[in-house]
């Protein structure tokens, strides 16, 4: 596609419950990445996938969270039992590649806005 | 440890003025590159301009430029004659690479909120 497209744009949802964020990112872009964004802060890193695996995962909080990338394009991050401390927006992004140098700045999408209720 | 930091966390400048909005960054790694992106309240991140660690000359984009300070550390946007559309967040933000890989993520500053006023 033209840009980073990532469903749904809002979610809410009860505490306890299981929810699945999708993430279509920039056709030929090998690099996605995954934010999350609380309202006034930077984002801040969770997974990055560079093609089908998880190239670094150090930024999941817990093992609450999950995400995967099965044919190194569409990627779906997963939270299970949340929690309303997970509330946030939570931002994807790719880059032609996870390497160095110009050119390899990360296109965002336009988040998912989850509310734990 | 790798880490971003952005100390400004508001700043008010005219109309046409220019502003510098500051980044420092700590890496030990020799390679890393250096990213701005502007999230206005709609939300959406915008990449503004980009550095590598071992760029010669300062990178500009426009009216956009990046003051790099490597010996500093520092990696500071400059904004000349500055427009109501640049009010904004601001984030800076470095591509860093664990050893064992070339693979490499980005982390980002806290940011900095710019109003400008007419």
């Amino acid at each position: 596609g033209a840009g980073v497209s990532q469903t749904p744009s809002n979610k809410v949802t009860e505490k306890g419950k299981y929810v699945e964020l999708r993430c279509d990112p920039i056709s030929g872009h090998t690099a996605l990445y995954w934010y999350r964004q609380s309202l006034g802060q930077g984002p801040e890193f969770l997974i990055y996938f560079q093609g089908t695996g998880a190239a670094d995962d150090s930024g999941l909080p817990n093992d609450r969270f999950f995400a995967v990338r099965p044919e190194g394009s569409v990627s779906t991050l997963k939270i299970q039992r949340t929690e309303r401390g997970d509330s946030a927006v939570y931002l994807c992004a790719s880059s032609l590649h996870g390497g160095m140098g110009m050119g390899t700045e990360a296109f965002f999408g336009q988040g998912t806005r989850l509310t734990v209720v | 440890a790798q880490k971003i930091t952005q100390t400004q966390p508001g700043m008010f400048v005219q109309e046409k003025e220019a502003v510098t909005l500051d980044c420092t960054y700590d890496t030990s790694d020799p390679s890393y590159g250096l990213f701005w992106y502007k999230q206005p309240s709609s939300g959406e991140m915008i990449f503004l301009i980009y550095q590598g660690s071992y760029d010669q000359q300062n990178a500009t984009e426009g009216r956009y430029s990046l003051n790099f300070q490597k010996a500093r550390k520092s990696a500071n946007l400059v904004i000349s004659a500055s427009q109501l559309g640049d009010s904004a967040m601001y984030f800076c933000a470095m591509r860093v690479s664990p050893g064992y890989s070339s693979a490499s993520k980005i982390i980002f500053g806290s940011g900095t909120r710019l109003s400008i006023r007419p």
